[in-house]
């Protein structure tokens, strides 16, 4: 298996713009999660969905954010509009199974907005 | 909530040096202990893991046991390699759920 798979790796919008960002989980596997890492933060839990259904948003910074997953192999994180202090790495994640305990990690996309 | 802190980086060895990073944890129940690293440009993968109090998880020379009576998860390798380099997480799931909560990370830079 590929692994989970996110695009862009990088993306460079100017403030006020839409921007979304993609995830593949890997085949098969239940969960995904949505994570945003910054220098200040840390790795914060921004929404995960257990088989297309969204379980917990409680992180999702604001309004602006937006999470859908239409099916079992692909999931969006959309922020519109978009601020500068939206610049971080986000990171999918999936895992095989509801109380899994092991979770896989794409590559991120590091979004920068000027 | 629960939450999870780790020592503060960076983190500088030669190599064959002995390593070992801090991690605390505060839960409400008994959760699962992980250790995650990252190495540059790349995602999280899991490193090892432990489930319940005096586990010892290992992988890669690395080991870690869960101490429930202080709270601890300390990563230790005996002798670090410049490929250990990377960014090393601690992290915490509760009990019935599937939030990883992490700690903020350890620069760990091994010089040869």
């Amino acid at each position: 298996d590929a692994g989970v798979i996110q695009s862009p790796r990088h993306e460079v919008t100017e403030m006020g713009q839409e921007v979304t960002l993609r995830c593949k989980p890997i085949s098969g596997h239940n969960s995904l999660f949505w994570y945003r890492q910054t220098m200040m933060r840390g790795l914060e839990l921004l929404i995960y969905f257990n088989n297309n259904v969204p379980i917990d948003d409680s992180g999702m910074p604001e309004d602006r954010f937006s999470a859908k997953m239409p099916n079992a192999s692909f999931s969006t994180l959309k922020i519109q509009p978009s601020e500068p202090r939206d610049s971080a790495v986000y990171f999918c994640a999936s895992s095989p199974r509801r109380g899994s305990t092991e979770a896989f990690f794409g590559q991120g996309t590091r979004l920068t907005v000027v | 909530g629960d939450s999870v802190t780790q020592m503060e980086g960076p983190v500088t060895l030669s190599e064959e040096a002995f390593l070992t990073i801090n991690c605390t944890y505060t839960a409400t129940g008994y959760p699962s202990l992980f250790w995650y690293v990252q190495y540059p440009g790349e995602g999280l993968q899991l490193l090892l893991k432990a489930t319940k109090a005096d586990d010892k998880g290992s992988n890669k020379g690395f080991e870690a046991t869960y101490r429930k009576e202080t709270t601890s998860f300390h990563l230790e390798k005996g002798s670090v390699q410049v490929s250990d380099s990377a960014v090393y997480f601690c992290a915490l799931i509760e009990g019935g759920s599937e939030k990883l909560v992490f700690g903020k990370g350890t620069k760990l830079t091994v010089n040869p």
